[in-house]
């Protein structure tokens, strides 16, 4: 079974720019969570989405959000980039994004804003 | 939502057992333990996960303890492949929705 796919795997952007990364997730999973991994930080979860619905929010300003189609992929966007956004950006997925279920995670793409 | 802390880091002599410990102290009663390990900034890789019970599989152990503030990850014969960061996680569902608290990690070494 192929696992999560993330795509670009790299990016560079400029500061006031926006950027959509994308995530599919494992063939059958309908859960999907976003994470943003800096080095001063560590791991923050951003957001999570469940049958096309965003089901529980971190701790990020408005200019991060995202959304989920009918086939469980799902988009993140982050709008007017900030420097501080440069992060390993990772998603992972669950069947049914119950409390035993495992999430995998994707390779992440690295986001590089200048 | 229950914090956890892991020590920053640690070694480990190569075929040796590594326990790597994880204090939940305010973890909640239908809250799960989860551990993952994140290789050179790969995409974190699941390891195990424990809610109440000791756990085994054919990575690693999980030992909980009973009162269930802090649990330990037993790698039995550590590789050089083992050396990563790994995350004790603690999650559970509250009102439908999920909580995801992830812990500073420990960075394993192990030594040839």
């Amino acid at each position: 079974k192929a696992g999560v796919t993330q795509t670009p795997r790299y990016l560079i952007k400029t500061r006031g720019q926006q950027v959509t990364l994308s995530c599919s997730p494992i063939s059958g999973h309908r859960s999907v969570s976003w994470y943003q991994q800096t080095p001063g930080q560590g791991l923050q979860f951003l957001f999570e989405y469940f049958s096309e619905t965003q089901r529980n929010k971190g701790n990020f300003p408005g200019r991060f959000s995202g959304r989920q189609f009918s086939n469980s992929r799902s988009e993140m966007n982050v709008s007017t980039l900030e420097l501080g956004d440069s992060a390993l950006y990772l998603c992972a997925s669950s069947g049914r994004g119950g409390d035993e279920e495992t999430q995998y995670f994707g390779p992440g793409t690295r986001l590089l804003v200048l | 939502d229950a914090k956890t802390t892991q020590p920053p880091s640690m070694d480990c002599a190569e075929g040796r057992a590594a326990n790597l410990p994880c204090n939940h102290s305010t973890i909640s009663g239908n809250e799960y333990v989860y551990w993952y390990r994140q290789i050179h900034s790969q995409g974190p890789q699941y390891i195990i996960h424990g809610l109440k019970n000791n756990e085994t599989n054919e990575m690693a152990s999980l030992i909980i303890t009973e009162d269930r503030k802090s649990s330990t990850l037993i790698l039995p014969h550590a590789t050089l492949r083992d050396t990563a960061v790994y995350y004790c996680i603690v999650r559970a569902y509250s009102g439908g929705y999920q909580k995801v608290t992830f812990g500073t990690g420990t960075k394993l070494q192990v030594i040839p």
